[in-house]
């Protein structure tokens, strides 16, 4: 029963398409993310959103669209994909802020190529 | 601002060595501390995490790390490594006052030799 999924995880497309990436957890965590590891396993933050609302926002272009439907789903759109977007995107959840232990349990990632 | 660094990129090692992978951040406060392992091709898997108490902290496949605010240091330590423990390794800092976002290192590389 995975904590954490997303869908797809390998996605290939070509430039100037649009393309949604879906998360779900079921670990009941208010607070979900989106993390970004570009070619050089560089790991770096995108968006977070605690109870269905935007609390961090990375300097990420504004092609890339997060959405929260509610708080056990946070979905990412990317809209005229370049190949610079080429990465492994990957969706966290964590407990409430102010609860004690706010581990981030992480997705097994979702591998978007750009051609 | 919080951030982390890894001093080495790789680090090789012999089946049955000890390993030491090297973590510094810089935060602050006294920040939560992570370490995190990806295999090739999987996703991010929690070894350990420190947020309060005893500065040595122990996790899963044998692997400890200990928190030195001296030295704002967070090294992670097996005595004795698997072959399966080749893997990507990152250290990361998180703090409530960032929204608890993970801010990683740019991860160690080990490999194994038999």
């Amino acid at each position: 029963d995975t904590a954490v999924s997303q869908t797809p995880k390998y996605l290939v497309t070509q430039m100037g398409n649009d393309k949604s990436i879906k998360c779900e957890q079921n670990l009941g965590h208010d607070t979900m993310y989106w993390y970004k590891q570009d070619s050089k396993k560089f790991l770096k933050i995108m968006f977070s959103y605690n109870n269905k609302e935007l609390i961090i926002n990375e300097t990420v272009p504004n092609r890339f669209s997060p959405k929260s439907p509610d708080k056990a789903h946070l979905n990412l759109h990317i809209n005229s994909l370049e190949l610079g977007d080429s990465a492994v995107y990957f969706c966290a959840s964590s407990p409430p802020l102010g609860q004690a232990n706010p581990e981030a349990f992480f997705g097994q990632g979702t591998r978007l190529t750009v051609v | 601002a919080q951030s982390v660094t890894q001093p080495d990129i790789h680090i090789t090692v012999s089946e049955g060595a000890s390993l030491e992978l090297r973590c510094n951040y810089s935060y602050g406060a006294t920040p939560y501390l992570f370490w995190y392992v990806q295999s090739p091709g999987q996703g991010l898997q929690l070894l350990l995490k420190y947020f309060s108490g005893d500065t040595l902290v122990q996790g899963i496949k044998g692997f400890e790390a200990e928190f030195k605010r001296s030295q704002s240091s967070f090294n992670l330590r097996k005595p004795s490594v698997h072959w399966s423990d080749a893997a990507e390794y990152f250290c990361a800092v998180g703090a409530e006052a960032a929204g608890n976002k993970l801010t990683f290192g740019g991860g160690t590389r080990v490999l194994v030799k038999p």
